[in-house]
């Protein structure tokens, strides 16, 4: 039973324009979502977070928006860099006394010149 | 501030065998967490220990077990080793004061042949 879900495997865009990522969750006692960025042979760099008494979250080109009526949060990189070819993981836990982050399968970004 | 120390970096092992994967903490972080990632599923949760102590446990058989130190400093093992244990494994650190993001050590490529 997967309580997050990252439907999409992988997502192209053009440099320049904007990604989005989506990301699904089923528990509805999570409290606190992250996004993470993986390169190949490197362990997953935290990008940014939102907790759930907010609905945006926003550091520079990345904008976290957090639907809590319908489970779903997505994540927005404007404009997309040939750097941020990577694949992103969608990540939630029950809050900050508890460290079992539970995350989403990962999307591969490929930004496309 | 050194990251989060992962050893060794790649390691074969037969079936049948058992393996020992070290984690350090970054300095000051009492909550480590390991996770395992193999292509298709994401990062899957296994274990998180604090100060000493086991808190949180995924689904994983009883093969797969830690410990962690009074230095933060943890260990995995995995016994009885199976073909389908090759993956990486990560292990991740963090400081509750600090929230629930987590910093990841580059992880240990285990192959099982």
């Amino acid at each position: 039973d997967q309580q997050v879900k990252q439907n999409s495997p992988s997502l192209s865009v053009q440099e320049g324009r904007i990604s989005i990522l989506n990301c699904d969750y089923t528990n509805s006692m999570f409290d606190y979502f992250l996004w993470y960025k993986k390169y190949p042979a490197e362990g997953p760099t935290f990008l940014i977070s939102i907790s759930s008494i907010k609905d945006k979250n926003e550091d520079g080109r990345f904008t976290v928006f957090l639907n809590k009526s319908a489970k779903h949060l997505s994540l927005h990189i404007v404009p997309s860099q040939p750097g941020d070819s990577a694949v992103y993981f969608c990540a939630a836990s029950v809050g900050p006394g508890d460290d079992k982050i539970i995350f989403g399968k990962g999307t591969r970004l490929h930004i496309l010149p | 501030k050194a990251g989060v120390t992962q050893t060794p970096r790649y390691l074969i092992k037969t079936r049948g065998q058992q393996v020992t994967l070290s984690c350090s903490p970054i300095s000051g972080h009492r909550s480590v967490s390991w996770y395992q990632q193999t292509p298709g599923q994401g990062l899957q949760f296994l274990f998180e220990y604090f100060s000493e102590t086991q808190r949180n446990k995924g689904n994983f058989p009883g093969r797969f077990s830690g410990r962690q130190f009074s230095n933060s400093r943890s260990e995995m093992n995995v016994s009885t080793l199976e073909l389908g244990d090759s993956a990486l494994y990560l292990c991740a650190s963090s400081s509750l004061q600090g929230g629930p993001e987590a910093f990841f050590g580059q992880g240990t490529r285990l192959t099982v042949v």
